[in-house]
């Protein structure tokens, strides 16, 4: 079935350090891919997100890139600051039949802990 | 601007007790709306999810249930709750066509 894996499940950096969190998608029909984060007991926000037909995507100190060859999307974030804090969560848009659904394939997050 | 409310805030149960959860959405008509189950420490499990009125899509087989009796409300029902349901309870929504879902507040349920 439709899988995605994130990896590493944790991250520890220093501040002013940049970090990385890499995810591998099985389905090769994909073509939506948001990062959200969740800060301890809030619900998960949407931070950013990248299409298919986009190979980058930059938001200030974040950025996401996109390999549909190799089926694996990252999230760099530079310049980490303690705020950053957080579990953040990889997902892909799922298919049905060979069509586009709107449902979300979650990776199972990776807590990234900024040290001041 | 779009608004998603979940309530109660907070909730303690004691097993085989009935469980209703709702969610409801403001500013925007006909939103796809999903049920997540988020245990302590974990992933986000996808219980539920609606495409309109009445039309609701099981992800994983249990003993809750989910139902959308209107347009921007979407309800979650246990008839008996095992301790295996406690979690953080996450409804979200999405434009319909999108796949940019947005989550709601959530309900943390302890099940005692």
């Amino acid at each position: 079935g439709e899988n995605v894996e994130q990896h590493p499940s944790t991250l520890s950096v220093q501040e002013g350090d940049s970090a990385v969190i890499k995810c591998t998608y099985s389905d090769s029909a994909s073509n939506y891919f948001p990062w959200y984060k969740q800060e301890l007991g809030k619900r998960p926000q949407l931070i950013i997100d990248i299409r298919s037909n986009v190979g980058e995507k930059k938001d200030q100190r974040i950025a996401v890139t996109l390999n549909k060859t190799a089926k694996h999307f990252s999230l760099h974030i530079t310049e980490t600051q303690p705020e950053d804090s957080a579990v953040y969560f990889c997902a892909a848009r799922g298919s049905f039949g060979g069509g586009a659904t709107n449902k979300l394939i979650f990776g199972t997050g990776t807590l990234l802990a900024v040290q001041p | 601007s779009q608004t998603i409310h979940q309530w109660p805030a907070t909730l303690v149960q004691p097993v085989g007790s009935p469980l209703s959860l709702e969610c409801t959405v403001e500013g925007t008509s006909n939103p796809n709306l999903y049920w997540y189950r988020q245990a302590a420490g974990r992933g986000l499990q996808l219980l539920f999810y609606s495409v309109g009125i009445g039309q609701i899509s099981s992800e994983v087989p249990q003993n809750l249930s989910a139902s959308r009796p209107q347009d921007r409300q979407f309800i979650l029902s246990s008839k008996k709750l095992l301790l295996s349901d406690s979690g953080f309870y996450l409804c979200a929504w999405s434009w319909t066509g999108s796949g940019e879902q947005y989550f709601g507040p959530g309900t943390r349920l302890t099940v005692t």
